[in-house]
């Protein structure tokens, strides 16, 4: 079954401690990226990936890291959480014959 | 960067009636404009797109229609049921061949209810 999938689901922690939410496809996707989701802001794109090593800052990239090693994962990196981190995330990947983007079921995320 | 503007912010309509939903975007070369449906507590999932090179798409009861000189492009529901009930989100992107690939920029969203 083609899908992306994200871990954890759910995550609380503290400020300033370091954590990586990771994502997987399986589609064999080239493209990847991720978004949080903020009522009233909509989606807003934090980094993406055109193919493996190769990254780029989306719309809101400040005190994330990403990195692409392997084709198939994207993982997100909160180097020093903070509270306005605190957010539901998304990661996606796009491809196949529509070059449709599909989405992973998202994380949500509390930094207290 | 791209702007993306998405009215109105929320829509209620009777079931059986039509949906229209409108966004409006800032960077001319911005060239692939996806909707998405987001159910409540779900990820988004894409329901139509179109490229510049299109003026209008249809698929059964929903039709997106693009104005490049305007540069506004619109979502268009018809019959609406209870099950379209979600939030919808417009986007836009320049990437490559038309593509999602690159930068999207979404708008802010639409919260739509039909109503029984």
């Amino acid at each position: 079954e083609a899908q992306v999938t994200q871990n954890p689901r759910y995550l609380i922690t503290v400020t300033g401690k370091k954590l990586t939410v990771t994502c997987s496809q399986n589609m064999n996707h080239e493209y990847m990226s991720w978004y949080r989701q903020d009522p009233g802001l909509g989606l807003r794109q934090i980094y993406y990936s055109m193919n493996v090593e190769v990254t780029d800052k989306g719309d809101v990239p400040e005190g994330y890291k990403v990195s692409r090693k392997e084709k198939r994962n994207f993982p997100l990196i909160l180097e020093s959480p903070s509270p306005n981190q605190t957010s539901l995330y998304f990661c996606a990947s796009t491809g196949g014959g529509h070059l449709q983007q599909y989405f992973g079921p998202g994380t949500r995320l509390t930094v207290t | 960067g791209e702007n993306v503007e998405q009215h109105p912010s929320t829509l209620s309509v009777q079931e059986g009636d039509s949906a229209v939903i409108k966004c409006t975007y800032s960077d001319s070369a911005s060239n692939y404009f996806p909707w998405y449906k987001q159910e409540l507590g779900k990820r988004p999932q894409l329901i139509i797109d179109i490229r510049s090179n299109v003026g209008e798409k249809k698929d059964q009861r929903i039709a997106v229609t693009l104005n490049k000189t305007a540069k506004h492009f619109s979502l268009h529901i018809t019959e609406t049921q209870p099950e379209d009930s979600a939030v919808y989100f417009c986007a836009a992107s320049k990437g490559a061949g038309g593509t999602s690939y690159g930068k999207l920029t979404f708008g802010q969203g639409t919260i739509l209810t039909v109503h029984p």
